[in-house]
């Protein structure tokens, strides 16, 4: 089955500072999520972006699903942004299961 | 207000016993789907139903047990064959089966004693 990867696994951050976080995948894909885990554990949505490039205020996304790769941005780092991301995909072999990365957790520093 | 409940929040349990987990969504989805996951882990799909009366196992079904009579509702059992059950349970949907976007509940923090 398709293999997803998060790196990095842990990130410590400064307050202000900016981030990237990459989910690499094995297979080509028509879904793919990136999801942040707050420290209650509900999980909120951050991108449905199976290709092309989205924003969201100090977040931003890309995947380019010809080379199996997405990148979650976010820019001057809050506090509040800590937590865990997570990168699902769909696989189009596996059209049935939505497979979860082990995510990177961000921990950011005030 | 459209989204997913899950209840109770949190739940403890004595060993050897059942025990069932509420998901209600009120999204007009048709999937639906329970994942687990343990402390510092990611998830893994337990269960999931494309559809009313259709249910499907995960990659880690034993010991679970669903049920799915109705389009907004997906309940979980966690049986006593489960060895392992203390987890965080989370229940999700989607408009299709994998496909669109998914959205989850708030979740479940199961405790067995």
């Amino acid at each position: 089955g398709i293999q997803v990867e998060q790196s990095p696994p842990d990130l410590i951050l400064q307050e202000g500072a900016n981030s990237t976080l990459r989910c690499n995948f094995s297979d080509s894909v028509n879904n793919l999520q990136w999801f942040h885990q707050n420290p209650w554990g509900q999980l909120i949505n951050l991108f449905y972006i199976p290709s092309g490039t989205k924003q969201n205020g100090r977040l931003s996304a890309t995947t380019v699903a010809t080379e199996r790769y997405s990148l979650l941005y976010i820019s001057s780092s809050q506090t509040t942004d800590s937590g865990v991301y997570f990168c699902a995909v769909v696989s189009t072999s596996s059209a049935s299961k939505i497979i979860f990365g082990s995510g990177t957790r961000l921990s950011i520093r005030p | 207000d459209g989204g997913i409940t899950q209840s109770p929040k949190y739940l403890f349990r004595k060993e050897g016993q059942n025990v069932t987990l509420s998901c209600e969504q009120n999204l007009n989805h048709d999937a639906m789907y329970w994942y687990r996951q343990d402390p510092g882990q990611g998830l893994r799909l337990i269960y999931y139903s494309q559809i009313v009366n259709d249910f499907q196992k995960g990659d880690i079904a034993e010991g679970y047990s669903v049920s799915r009579e109705k389009k907004e509702s997906f309940p979980l059992t966690v049986t006593s064959a489960q060895k392992n059950p203390t987890a965080f349970y989370l229940c999700a949907s989607s408009i299709r089966l994998a496909g669109g976007e998914v959205f989850f509940g708030p979740g479940t923090r199961l405790t067995v004693l």
